[in-house]
């Protein structure tokens, strides 16, 4: 069985400041590993994911991850916090068996940005 | 592209009461999964379909059902609504094969009264 923790529901930075999203996986096979945002009374919107490339990935609107197998974590990272970053961060795992798979989410992390 | 498009945007029924939600995928993608995201939760799996058939179902019960047509659309079913089905309701559509991701719909509001 595949899961993710996101250690901390609510997360407060100040605009400018360092965004640091935590998320450790468990996974029995080689996972894929997911950020997705969710605003408000909307839908998920990718941010960024680990296939078993490079272990640092690039994503949208500034956000980076790197995968450390060593200590099972996937922390989603952003340099600048701005306004507009505020909202509901899921992490996710999938299992890579090559075909498409069920993700299975943490309870997510609500990013507040404060002036 | 329109991306992936469900309808009803928000839907409010009784309890007892059976409902139908629908999804159409982004295109060029052949499956589609959905998820229950209850107030304050995670997205939970409730299944997935490819080639017309279910290929993969979470912990949900049979009162949960879906469908997929030929041109890779799908339905949600669910019958004798309970009020712990209210929720928002997102279908996600992927290529079957590859590492692609995801994409996501702007759900469905349930809401059982």
């Amino acid at each position: 069985a595949q899961s993710v923790t996101q250690l901390g529901s609510h997360v407060s930075v100040s605009e400018g400041a360092l965004v640091l999203l935590r998320c450790n996986y468990s996974s029995s096979v080689p996972p894929y590993l997911f950020w997705y945002v969710q605003y408000p009374n909307q839908g998920l919107q990718l941010l960024l994911k680990y296939t078993s490339a490079a272990t640092l990935v690039k994503g949208i609107n500034g956000f980076e991850a790197e995968f450390k197998k060593s200590e099972t974590s996937f922390h989603l990272t952003k340099p600048s916090a701005h306004m507009s970053d505020a909202a509901e961060y899921f992490c996710a795992v999938s299992s890579s068996t090559g075909t498409a798979s069920k993700l299975t989410f943490g309870t997510g992390t609500r990013l507040q940005v404060t002036l | 592209d329109a991306g992936v498009t469900q309808s009803p945007t928000h839907l409010i029924k009784t309890r007892g009461q059976q409902v139908t939600l629908r999804c159409s995928p982004k295109s060029g993608h052949d499956t589609v999964s959905w998820y229950q995201q209850a107030l304050g939760q995670g997205p939970q799996f409730i299944f997935q379909y490819y080639e017309e058939e279910e290929r993969q179902r979470g912990n949900f019960p049979d009162r949960f059902s879906g469908h997929q047509f030929p041109n890779y659309s799908s339905e949600l079913n669910v019958n004798a609504l309970l009020l712990g089905d209210s929720a928002l309701y997102l279908c996600a559509s992927s290529p079957w094969t590859g590492k692609a991701e995801a994409f996501f719909g702007q759900g469905t509001r349930l809401t059982v009264v």
